[in-house]
């Protein structure tokens, strides 16, 4: 069965470096999006990326994040200079679409923890 | 705006026993109601869903029906095994572009 695939499972960074996280959809989605979930907390939505922009985001979302879509393959988060309240685990998920969600898959998340 | 409540873990249950996790929401309109489960180590896996009042959704044994009228999603299981261990989480959504969710209840089931 398809797989949307994360890496790395597990990254620690220093507080105010730059860090991304890296997705790669299930080939054949064209929506992708980024949530994450604080320890204890809620899954809670960042973004969502539609044919190379993004379609809607989260108050979160800050200019701190960003999302790329650099080779048609991977789907990137960058966090431009970590804080420690961003540590969280950053789930990835593609879909084939809206309104019907067909498809809509989760990978296994990256656990960022900032020190 | 919207949101889902749902109860807080970890629930641990004996092999065969009964299994209910409450979840309420609060939504604008119609939403979908989902039940997600993360197995250790994998991602969030779709169990069921559904997409209006009265509707039931099921799958290996879960169900959970769509109650508008209480606006709960109460996910249930009559004969739980060990390898339902996991977190489970209720979610929404209008549109399948972006879901809330619940912060998840732990399930630990023991032989």
């Amino acid at each position: 069965e398809p797989e949307v695939t994360q890496t790395p499972s597990h990254q620690v960074t220093q507080m105010g470096q730059e860090v991304i996280l890296r997705c790669v959809p299930i080939s054949n989605h064209l929506y992708f999006y980024w949530y994450r979930q604080i320890l204890g907390q809620k899954v809670e939505f960042l973004v969502s990326f539609y044919n190379n922009e993004i379609s809607e985001k989260s108050e979160i979302f800050d200019d701190q994040f960003s999302v790329e879509r650099p080779d048609g393959s991977n789907f990137t988060l960058k966090i431009r200079s970590t804080k420690l309240e961003d540590s969280a685990m950053y789930f990835c998920a593609s879909s084939k679409g809206i309104r019907t969600g067909g498809g809509y898959t989760f990978g296994s998340g990256t656990r960022l923890t900032v020190v | 705006g919207d949101s889902v409540t749902q109860m807080e873990g970890p629930v641990t249950l004996s092999e065969e026993a009964f299994l209910t996790i409450n979840c309420t929401y609060t939504a604008t309109g119609y939403p979908s109601l989902f039940w997600y489960v993360q197995y250790p180590g994998e991602g969030l896996q779709l169990l069921l869903k559904a997409t209006k009042a009265d509707d039931k959704g099921s799958n290996k044994g879960f169900e959970a029906t769509y109650r508008k009228e209480t606006t709960s999603f109460h996910l249930e299981k009559g004969s739980v095994q060990v390898s339902d261990s996991a977190v489970y989480f209720c979610a929404l959504s209008h549109n399948f572009n972006k879901f809330y969710f619940g912060s998840g209840t732990k399930l630990n089931v023991k032989p």
